[in-house]
């Protein structure tokens, strides 16, 4: 099973950030919080990771918090694209279990 | 930018006969997986590969499935004979060394 849980859908303003909270209360210490995301079908794509510290990168950036049982991905400025369904996923290097994942709306 | 690519995006196969579906990872990666995922489903894991071998299998991939990498270059799921339940989209991805996964477009396979 998924060691993450996300909520099962959100919508975001086009233009607006969209800030998708994940919880992984039980991650290990070598554990890494990754996100991908599934555009209807496609194969899911890469967006982001991160260990202990923030990051960011030209899609998106990541706020994880400081016991690291919890994170945020955020799109700044989200466009119709965006529209997908994204995964938060606590990995090491390892197989992804994908769960659920939660579908984000970018509505016009 | 280099890409997984995958042939055939849709392949139709009756039940019963074997299917093999193609991968090409990017080109220096070294970790190689396949995952499936049933219409409205989660994507599922099915297996890794690395340095000419299996690392780790799921319980869907049975005696019915097996990989290779007949080449440097081709990563190929074949399915010996395929029921009714195979029918999914089928994702190669490729990673190279501690790093994440890039998936490629995905193979639609429908068992009639």
């Amino acid at each position: 099973d998924a060691k993450t849980t996300q909520p099962t859908s959100m919508d975001c303003a086009e233009g607006r950030a969209a800030n998708l909270p994940c919880n992984h209360s039980t991650i290990s210490g070598n554990e890494y919080v990754y996100w991908y995301r599934q555009i209807h079908s496609q194969g899911p794509q890469y967006i982001i990771h991160g260990l202990k510290n923030n990051e960011t990168n030209e899609m998106a950036s990541l706020i994880i918090t400081e016991d690291r049982k919890s994170s945020t991905l955020i799109l700044p400025h989200a466009t119709l694209r965006d529209t997908a369904v994204y995964y938060c996923i606590v990995n090491r290097d390892d197989k992804i279990i994908f769960g659920k994942g939660t579908r984000l709306h970018i509505l016009p | 930018e280099p890409e997984v690519t995958q042939t055939p995006s849709h392949q139709v196969t009756q039940m019963g006969q074997e299917v093999i579906l193609r991968c090409v990872p990017i080109s220096n990666h070294l970790y190689f997986y396949w995952y499936r995922q049933i219409l409205g489903q989660k994507v599922e894991f099915l297996v890794s590969f690395y340095n000419n071998e299996i690392s780790e299998k799921s319980e869907i991939f049975d005696d019915q499935f097996s990989v290779e990498r007949p080449d440097g270059s081709n990563f190929t799921l074949k399915i010996r004979s395929t029921k009714l339940e195979d029918s999914a989209m089928y994702f190669c991805a490729s990673r190279p060394d501690r790093a994440e996964q890039y998936f490629g477009p995905g193979t639609r396979l429908t068992v009639t």
